[in-house]
């Protein structure tokens, strides 16, 4: 058990451009979930996957936002003509289903849009 | 709205002293977490409290949980430098779809 990983783990970007995301649960882990968080705050639910189906998306998951996760392992979070307002640590977490709140965060990803 | 309000928001003491932090939520919850936090780092699960009146300790940390009260605190013993961190609570309900809801966290900085 590596715990999760995830991918990059820091990327600049220009406002405009488009980056994705990259993040490896436990194996065992059957839940994903998707966090933002930024300085001195804690992390904002943005989305969770049981399996490959993505059952919930907060509000703060604009349309320029799209999470997948295909095969029911690996996840990608795309966002799309990035604004500087999304600059943040994006953190990725995951869980099994008899627990689903004993959650076990990634590295996170930090976002810095130019 | 559902909130989770955590007190102190910073908090600088010295080593060997105790302290608590004190977690507050406004919704019907049976169920706490707590994480820690190092700078420019995730987060790492600390205590889950399931049931009132639980009480669970690690180290020098203790947390506790009075769901009738709504209140969850985290006592620091005898404080040392290493657990100088950001520490968050969290809680879930069905009220926000038991999906997370976290405080803004209490920076400890536990100085030599």
């Amino acid at each position: 058990d590596t715990g999760v990983s995830q991918d990059p783990r820091h990327k600049i970007t220009k406002r405009g451009q488009n980056v994705t995301f990259r993040c490896d649960p436990i194996s065992e882990h059957n839940r994903l979930y998707w966090y933002r968080q930024t300085l001195g705050q804690g992390p904002e639910f943005l989305t969770y996957f049981q399996n490959e189906a993505q059952l919930e998306k907060s509000r703060l998951l604009s349309d320029r936002f799209s999470a997948e996760r295909p095969k029911g392992s690996f996840s990608t979070l795309e966002i799309q003509r990035t604004e500087q307002g999304d600059s943040a640590m994006y953190l990725c977490a995951s869980s099994r289903a008899m627990a689903p709140n004993e959650q076990f965060f990634g590295p996170g990803t930090r976002l810095t849009v130019l | 709205e559902l909130k989770v309000e955590q007190n102190p928001l910073f908090l600088s003491m010295q080593e060997g002293k105790n302290y608590t932090i004190y977690c507050n939520y406004s919704t019907t919850s049976d169920r706490l977490y707590w994480y820690r936090q190092d700078p420019g780092k995730s987060l790492e699960s600390l205590f889950v409290l399931l049931s009132n009146g639980a009480v669970k300790q690690e180290g020098r940390l203790m947390a506790s949980l009075d769901t009738k009260a709504r209140l969850s605190t985290l006592h620091i013993t005898a404080a040392v430098h290493d657990l100088s961190a950001t520490y968050f609570c969290a809680v879930d309900s069905r009220d926000s779809n038991y999906q997370l809801i976290w405080g803004a966290g209490t920076k400890l900085i536990i100085k030599p």
